[in-house]
């Protein structure tokens, strides 16, 4: 299978610790997104890589929230000293082009 | 006001029922534009973009645009019970690659 793919599949978490997901992208795509998702919304917009440079961060990427993509190859998003209000879908995107985003199976976190 | 507002349903429609489903968006600034059907528990799968006015057709499926009007539809032909799932739309602006979606339309065609 050559689609974006995300580790874990699900995760619960007690409040107050830190959470680490992982994002591979499709291999020949440069640019990798993080989304949110909470039930009855679509995604949101959390933060954007071209490689390995984060050129986009929304307002909702709270200074808990810290997003890397070494080597311009996967990616991880980590959420320290979690809330419950960090329940979510975590969902990982790849593109070469802004108009066809393609779409990982995501991460449920459940913060106890 | 949202920037992209998509009514939630429920939509129940009859299998082989064409179906619509639509957006409104507030931003002038939006380029491109995409719609998604996301299966229950499972990341969006992308069905149709587009980035002009007209019409976009792909075998069952045709997407519309109407900048004047900042309106988008997706239109379903034949609808199978296998259709069934939320669909969201999704928009960006030329020089940003920040997709901001709909809150997705649940539709269920019932056999």
């Amino acid at each position: 299978d050559t689609g974006v793919s995300q580790d874990p599949r699900h995760k619960i978490t007690k409040r107050g610790q830190n959470v680490t997901f992982r994002c591979d992208p499709i291999s020949e795509h440069n640019r990798l997104y993080w989304y949110r998702q909470t039930l009855g919304q679509g995604p949101e917009f959390l933060t954007y890589f071209q490689n390995e440079a984060q050129l986009e961060k929304s307002r909702l990427l709270s200074d808990r929230f810290s997003a890397e993509r070494p080597k311009g190859s996967f990616s991880t998003l980590e959420i320290q000293r979690t809330e419950q209000g960090d329940s979510a879908m975590y969902l990982c995107a790849s593109s070469l082009r802004p108009d066809t985003q393609y779409f990982g199976p995501g991460t449920r976190l459940t913060v106890l | 006001q949202k920037e992209v507002e998509q009514d939630p349903g429920p939509l129940s429609v009859p299998e082989g029922a064409i179906v619509s489903l639509n957006c409104t968006y507030s931003n002038s600034a939006f380029q491109y534009f995409m719609w998604y059907r996301q299966y229950s528990r499972k990341g969006p799968e992308l069905l149709m973009y587009t980035y002009s006015s007209g019409n976009k057709e792909d075998g069952r499926f045709t997407a519309q645009v109407d900048k004047s009007s900042k309106y988008i539809s997706l239109f379903i032909r034949d609808s199978q019970p296998s259709d069934s799932a939320t669909y969201l739309c999704a928009m960006s602006g030329a020089g940003s690659y920040q997709l901001t979606f709909g809150k997705g339309t649940k539709l269920s065609v019932i056999p």
